[in-house]
């Protein structure tokens, strides 16, 4: 199986502190995509972003920030001034996109605590 | 605003008993995926359909669980008999999936299900 590996289980960080998380996938398409996706306290999987494997650029989004690193196969996400808000579960994710091919692998999860 | 609707939203049930559980994928979506969440295993990927048809369900166990498309608008997924170890949040998601789509999944907000 082509994994996405998210190794760190927990993190706590102070709010105003930026964090990142680490995400690490194995794929053998040449195709394919990544995403990360939040789930608060409520549990909704709420959609962050998406990127395919031919854009490499990295992306800002407010205090989101992805960096995506092909030669090393990382996809990692950075919160930057984190607030109470930010606390979550964070799901990195891989989908195979040759040929119709739409299955998507999720990794373990990170779960983020901003203390206050 | 468009969203995939799953019911019951809550089930507790005791050893034995027949589940079922329902999800209306978004209106237009043609691939529809049954994740199961458990703090152990995180999120497992059960079983998906692309356009009603099964295209894998090789994370479901098949003596117990069954999973169909009566039609593009309902996706079931039952659990007989249940047993407590399928005790989990069952998510259900949809994606707009035409061959070379790139997009994301849209997550249902589960339902959690409680076998004693």
């Amino acid at each position: 199986a082509q994994k996405v590996t998210q190794a760190q289980t927990e993190i706590s960080v102070v709010e105003k502190e930026d964090v990142t998380l680490d995400c690490v996938y194995e794929t053998r398409d040449t195709t394919y995509y990544l995403f990360w996706y939040k789930q608060p306290p409520s549990g909704e999987l709420v959609f962050l972003i998406r990127r395919n494997s031919f854009d490499e650029q990295n992306e800002i989004s407010g205090r989101y920030s992805w960096n995506f690193q092909k030669s090393t196969s990382s996809f990692n996400f950075t919160i930057t001034a984190s607030q109470v808000v930010d606390s979550a579960v964070y799901f990195c994710a891989r989908r195979g996109g040759s040929g119709g091919y739409q299955k998507v692998t999720f990794g373990t999860g990170t779960k983020l605590q901003v203390i206050p | 605003d468009a969203r995939v609707t799953q019911t019951p939203r809550d089930k507790v049930t005791e050893m034995g008993q027949e589940v079922t559980m329902r999800c209306q994928p978004i209106l237009g979506h043609n691939t529809v995926f049954w994740y199961r969440q458990t703090m152990m295993q995180g999120l497992e990927l059960l079983a998906y359909f692309r356009n009603r048809a099964p295209l894998d369900d090789s994370g479901m166990p098949k003596d117990r669980f069954s999973a169909e498309m009566p039609d593009a608008t309902l996706a079931t997924l039952k659990i007989q008999p249940s047993e407590p170890r399928d005790s989990a949040v069952y998510f259900c998601a949809s994606a707009a999936g035409l061959a070379g789509n790139t997009g994301e999944l849209f997550f249902g907000e589960g339902s959690r299900l409680t076998v004693l």
